[in-house]
């Protein structure tokens, strides 16, 4: 089936730092993805939309200047989270659709920022 | 994009059926039901997607009636390893459009 990958699985920055989270579509074309941030013991929230060759499209309230997305090419999207803080710690997971049906997500990245 | 309605948490026993109901009274004529698993530090899995009436496949069963304000995902016999959130998302089938989630049901099967 349809598998999209997302790397790093864990990773854990200073604050301050910027961190890029990666999401491959391995199978298909993706013209576009979602990225989606999830707190503990919450649902997922949209955060934007990925298209290929053009801006993303973000929800109200996310900052579009701190979550920079990326989607160059047909199989692959970036979220880079800029000058992040403990705040931004979350999990974070993206989607596509590959086809017929429903949506691929990927495994999702946790976030952890000190 | 159709809100939908879930209970927050349901408890069931190793070997039972499982019935969960979505309640989706905002449906409009191009969506779909979809049904999708999450266990803990994962994404989203996809279970099982209907349009009416009732759709099977190798892990479960929607039940759409035919006002299709509602639906209702049926796990047989379940076992530990179905302890997850399950969320019903409502929208058109085919294409990339945004998925909402709502807040899901927290199944917990115990032995």
């Amino acid at each position: 089936g349809a598998v999209v990958s997302q790397h790093p699985s864990r990773v854990i920055c200073k604050s301050g730092t910027s961190v890029k989270i990666e999401c491959r579509s391995l199978d298909f074309q993706a013209t576009t993805m979602f990225w989606y941030r999830q707190f503990p013991k919450q649902s997922l929230m949209l955060m934007a939309t990925s298209n290929e060759g053009s801006k993303a499209t973000y929800e109200q309230g996310v900052e579009k200047d701190k979550f920079l997305i990326n989607h160059a090419s047909l199989t692959l999207s970036t979220l880079t989270v800029t000058s992040a803080h403990p705040e931004d710690s979350s999990f974070y997971i993206c989607s596509a659709v590959p086809g017929l049906g429903g949506y691929t997500f990927g495994s999702g990245t946790r976030l952890t920022v000190v | 994009l159709a809100k939908t309605t879930q209970p927050i948490s349901m408890d069931s026993y190793e070997g039972q059926e499982v019935n969960i109901t979505c309640s989706h009274n905002n449906i409009a004529t191009n969506d779909y039901i979809t049904w999708y698993q999450q266990f803990p530090s994962q994404g989203p899995r996809f279970i099982i997607q209907g349009y009416k009436t009732k759709v099977t496949n190798e892990v479960a069963s929607l039940f759409i009636p035919a006002d299709r304000k509602s639906s209702t995902l049926s796990l047989p016999r379940v076992s530990l390893s179905d302890t997850a959130v399950y969320y019903c998302l409502v929208g058109e089938g085919q294409g990339a459009q945004k998925l909402v989630f709502g807040q899901g049901t927290r199944l917990t099967i115990n032995p």
